[in-house]
């Protein structure tokens, strides 16, 4: 089967820097992207990653394994904004978006 | 630009009566749209794809004479919820993708919050 992991929720403090991780098992790969999604609102994309390798814009990084299966978010100087969870989805070999539970990241002063 | 608009943004309705929500694609042309449903805090479910001038895929478990979905045009898909029960409440999102397999991301909608009472 199908299948994406990430922790269930993250503490972090602001100005840090936290690393949320997501592991995949699907059917193909034509890349993962990574969302974030406030509570009551609709997900925002982030990042896409389609070769392994690291992507930086901004604060955030996304970077990506394919023979791990393996990709992680890193969030830097965190703000208290940057509280919401963080949703993991790779598309399949269909173009389907295969999503993870999302990790909620709870960010403290 | 790539912007998916949703309305109504929040429905109440009594049970039993049926609500339709749109998915609007306004600046670009989406030859496939998604309907999701999200209970709190929970992931996203997908509960079907649509494209274009065919019938809905829908997820297995999703019933499709419950949830009708028509995507009549390149810029506009509807989600009936017919005979409407409380356990439908929920928060409904669409996502919209551009034709062409360059761009593969998905663009959101806001979401409509269903209250069935």
């Amino acid at each position: 089967g199908q299948n994406i992991d990430q922790p269930t929720e993250m503490t972090a403090t602001e100005g840090a820097i936290v690393q949320i991780n997501c592991t995949y098992q699907t059917s193909g790969f034509n890349g993962l992207f990574w969302y974030q999604q406030h509570a009551g609102e609709a997900p925002t994309f982030l990042s896409y990653n389609v070769l392994d390798g690291l992507e930086e814009k901004g604060r955030f990084s996304s970077f990506l394994s394919r023979s791990k299966g393996y990709s992680y978010l890193l969030l830097k100087e965190l703000q208290m904004k940057d509280s919401a969870s963080y949703l993991c989805a790779v598309m399949d070999s269909n173009y389907q978006l295969i999503w993870g539970a999302g990790t909620k990241l709870i960010i403290k002063p | 630009g790539a912007v998916v608009s949703q309305h109504p943004s929040w429905v109440i309705c009594k049970s039993g009566t049926s609500v339709k929500i749109e998915c609007r694609s306004l600046d670009f042309q989406a030859t496939t749209m998604f309907w999701y449903r999200q209970f709190p805090k929970q992931s996203l479910m997908l509960m079907a794809t649509s494209n274009e001038g065919s019938k809905a895929t829908y997820e297995q478990g999703v019933e499709k004479d419950k949830f009708l979905i028509n995507h009549a045009s390149l810029t506009l898909s509807t989600l009936t919820v017919t005979s409407a029960h409380p356990e439908d409440s929920s928060f409904y999102i669409c996502s919209a993708t551009p034709g062409d397999r360059d761009s593969y991301e998905q663009y959101f909608g806001p979401g409509t919050r269903l209250t069935v009472t």
